[in-house]
């Protein structure tokens, strides 16, 4: 089956700063690379997602790349805000079939004012 | 929130009881999930499903079951509970066409 690893398992920026987590994964069938943010005492959330097909996505400060060959992806987190520290988790799926969801250990991403 | 609804929020049970976990989604998704959350640990798949009385087993699979026998409902149920199932349980749904994951609110459960 699929397997997702994620590291680092924590990370501290200055406010301003940019941040990186990045995971790999295992199974080569996998297509689908969803990213999401949980704050704390709430469910997690998607924030931004890319497919196999593509190879970065960007959304304002947010953006994910995505290396099938090398079988990583990453997102990049830039001019940090108070309000980014969450933990966030990465995830591998696969469109159809079974579309079993596999998420990574999480990053808790502390962002110091 | 994708119509997905978890109950209880908030249990606490004894060892060696059985506890069922309800996940109940209203827009007829094809596919469900349970996972559970621990620190250190991420989310781990417990059960998943993905249609009416199809369901197969995730990494965490011992000492759960899971019952679907209708599309909006997708049930969780600890035989015999016990202390290491303490544990945030998330129930999520995924589109069928794009595989976009949504969580409901999560159920902290207390084994004591």
């Amino acid at each position: 089956g699929e397997n997702v690893e994620q590291h680092p398992s924590t990370l501290s920026v200055q406010e301003g700063d940019s941040a990186v987590i990045k995971c790999t994964y295992s199974d080569s069938a996998s297509n689908y690379f969803p990213w999401y943010k949980q704050e704390l005492g709430k469910r997690p959330q998607l924030i931004i997602d890319i497919r196999s097909n593509v190879g970065e996505k960007k959304d304002q400060r947010i953006a994910v790349t995505l290396n099938k060959t090398a079988k990583h992806f990453s997102l990049h987190i830039t001019e940090t805000q108070p309000e980014d520290s969450a933990v966030y988790f990465c995830a591998a799926s696969s469109l159809g079939g079974y579309q079993k969801v596999t998420f990574g250990i999480g990053t808790k991403l502390q962002v110091i004012p | 929130d994708a119509g997905i609804t978890q109950s209880p929020r908030h249990k606490v049970t004894e060892t060696g009881t059985p506890v069922t976990l309800r996940c109940h989604q209203t827009e007829n998704h094809r596919y469900m999930y349970w996972y559970r959350q621990d620190p250190g640990h991420g989310l781990r798949l417990i059960h998943y499903s993905y249609g009416v009385k199809d369901t197969d087993k995730g990494e965490v699979s011992d000492g759960y079951s899971v019952s679907r026998s209708k599309t909006e409902d997708f049930l969780l149920t600890l035989e015999s509970a016990t202390s290491s199932q303490t544990s945030v349980y998330f129930c999520a749904i995924s589109l069928e066409q794009t595989a976009e994951a949504f969580f409901g609110q999560g159920t902290r459960l207390t084994v004591v």
